[in-house]
């Protein structure tokens, strides 16, 4: 079946825009994860949803950055008011369960000129 | 804080020998620890895991160590082969609520025909 898929996989923006990513999980997972892999650092996670619960948003590094869960699938990560240490592949991941194994998709390339 | 490191620096071996990647920690206390296999472009996809009571656990031809006295995990590739290069990443759970990994940066494993 399809796995996680992401769009778009590059963008290029500029310090101060606002910028969309988007996560399509695999179909039936209740569990949806982003994370954030900036050059030679590891994947941080940023945000957890789990069905209708409320999300964790504890890795969220600043109010800039938030994410919705629409309908228990598709999710959009939002940076408002980009900077350039935003740049980074932002990277979504689901799962069945909440703790099951994470599925990841490819990852979108973010570059804030 | 909480920190996970793995060996920077690229590990080089030949066809057929046994590749062996480390990851030490700190400021955890993992119920569970995994790895991750990341090719370029791509997602990391979910290898093996091993809690905290398994000493080891393998599959076919990998190999985990974890030993929560050292605070350190090793992963073993046996028979390596050239379809084994990528980079090898070791998670842990930030506050083991079974979703909020943390990734460290990855050894990136070249073998060698």
């Amino acid at each position: 079946g399809a796995g996680v898929s992401q769009s778009p996989s590059n963008k290029v923006t500029e310090k101060g825009k606002d910028v969309e990513l988007r996560c399509d999980p695999i179909s039936g997972h209740t569990a949806l994860y982003w994370y954030r892999q900036s050059l030679g650092q590891g994947l941080e996670f940023l945000i957890y949803f789990q069905g209708n619960s409320a999300p964790d948003k504890s890795g969220l590094p600043s109010d800039r950055f938030s994410a919705e869960r629409t309908g228990g699938s598709v999710s959009t990560l939002t940076i408002q008011r980009t900077q350039q240490e935003d740049s980074a592949v932002y990277l979504c991941a689901s799962s069945l369960q909440g703790a099951d194994t994470q599925y990841f998709g490819p990852g979108t390339r973010l570059t804030v000129l | 804080s909480q920190k996970i490191e793995q060996n920077s620096e690229a590990l080089n071996i030949q066809e057929g020998k046994t590749a062996t990647l480390t990851c030490n920690y700190t400021n955890y206390s993992p119920a569970y620890l995994q790895w991750y296999r990341q090719d370029p472009g791509r997602g990391p996809v979910f290898l093996l895991l091993i809690r905290e009571n398994e000493k080891e656990k393998r599959k076919e031809r990998l190999k985990v160590t974890f030993d929560t006295t050292l605070k350190q995990s090793l992963f073993h590739i046996t028979a390596s082969q050239p379809a084994d290069s990528a980079t090898y990443l070791c998670a842990l759970d930030k506050t083991n609520s079974g979703y909020a990994l943390n990734f460290g940066k990855g050894t990136s494993l070249l073998v060698t025909p």
